[in-house]
Formats: C-alpha cells, structure tokens, sequence
C-alpha cells in the first residue's frame, strides 16, 4: 500500500538553483495538490490539479512550476531556488476535494535553500 | 483576519482528561470540514470530517456551528498516543482549501 510517495525526504539547494520534487500516488485519485508548510502559517496551497493535463495556481505559486502528465504523478519544480523557499514541503491526493473525501499526504520533503 | 484561526497552545493536559479545541473561520461560504492530526515531523492524517449535525468517533467528538462560524474538536480520557498536533481545515471548493496553523496537544503522564 504505497498511497503517495515523495522523493526526496530531504534536500539542500543553493540559491538560484533549480530542482524537481516528485509526488506519486498509485489509488487513482483525481485530484493532486502541493502544499508548503511553515511555522506559524500552517499549510498553504501551491498549485493543484484536477486530472491528467489540469493545473491551476493555489496561494502561494510564485517560484514553482507544475505538470500533470499522468493521474499518478505531479511533479513540482522549484526554477531559481530562494532561501524564502526553504520550507517543508507536502504533496497530497485525493478521490476529489469535497466533503467526506480524505487527502493522504506524502511523507513530506524539507528543503533548505542556502 | 485569517480565514482559518486555531489556538496555538500548547495544551497540557494529564492522562484520561477531556480537552477541547475551537477553530474559528471568517467566511461563510465555507462547505466542508476537517479535523487533521499531524505528528512532529509526519504527514497530516485525516482525523474526522465534521457534519453539521456532529459526529462521534470513539473518544471524538467533532461539532460545527454555522452560526457562529466555528467548528470544535473534543478528545475525550485523552491518551499519551494523542499527543499531536490537531489542524483546522476548511473547504471552500478546489482552490479554496485553507488549513489553520494547529493547536498542539502535549498527554502527560
């Protein structure tokens, strides 16, 4: 039961670097989301997909890019890392993000930007 | 004003006593809600959802009030396993899913 997998757990960027974090899920959700978690801010929404070839900005997009090629994997890439990008950082799944419907997160990945 | 408020704590609270969280939210358009529990340095992890009329699973008990746009959480003989970190989520539609910051509970012993 791997529900949805993050890789990598941990990473260490330099500014202006780029990289990818991959997130994948293997229940056949619709719906795919990407959260950063801060101190005092709680969990807020980067950018979301509603299907294969769906994306749109969530809270906070700026400096993150996103693709949905496949139901099973969403990608997020960081383009030009920033130390304000230091975050750790949650993809999640779910059937669809309505009323009873659970969202399985990833083990989540703490990136430091440097 | 935050969307989504919750007190930070932390609660303290012996073994085998009741303790009750409050989340408050400003917008009334808010249709669904959750209760997450996340532990240091895990993933959240769906607790309960809450219904309008409340709802009860096993030591918990969720209410939500509409009217005063505040939904609660009541952990009753609270366990040392509860202690975590209990978050607020409220669900406007898709890209209106906001999560409060948590409250943290500490079960001592």
């Amino acid at each position: 039961n791997a529900g949805v997998t993050q890789t990598p757990k941990f990473q260490v960027l330099k500014t202006g670097q780029s990289m990818t974090l991959q997130c994948a899920q293997d229940m056949n959700h619709e719906y795919m989301s990407w959260y950063r978690q801060d101190p005092g801010m709680g969990l807020r929404l980067i950018h979301y997909s509603v299907g294969a070839g769906i994306t749109d900005q969530g809270e906070v997009p700026n400096g993150y890019n996103v693709s949905r090629s496949t139901t099973e994997d969403f990608p997020l890439r960081l383009l030009s890392a920033a130390p304000s990008q230091t975050s750790v950082y949650f993809c999640a799944s779910s059937y669809s993000w309505t009323r009873n419907t659970e969202a399985f997160f990833g083990q989540g990945t703490r990136l430091t930007v440097v | 004003r935050k969307e989504v408020e919750q007190d930070p704590g932390p609660f303290n609270v012996p073994e085998g006593a009741t303790v009750a969280f409050n989340c408050t939210y400003s917008n009334s358009a808010s249709q669904s809600f959750f209760w997450y529990r996340q532990d240091c340095r895990k993933e959240p992890k769906l607790l309960m959802s809450v219904y309008s009329s409340g709802n009860e699973d096993g030591r918990f008990t969720a209410q939500l009030n509409r009217a005063s746009q505040y939904i609660s959480l009541l952990i009753r003989d609270s366990k040392l396993s509860d202690s975590a970190t209990y978050l607020c989520v409220v669900n406007r539609g898709y890209q209106k899913v906001t999560f409060g910051t948590g409250t943290k509970l500490q079960v001592i012993p």
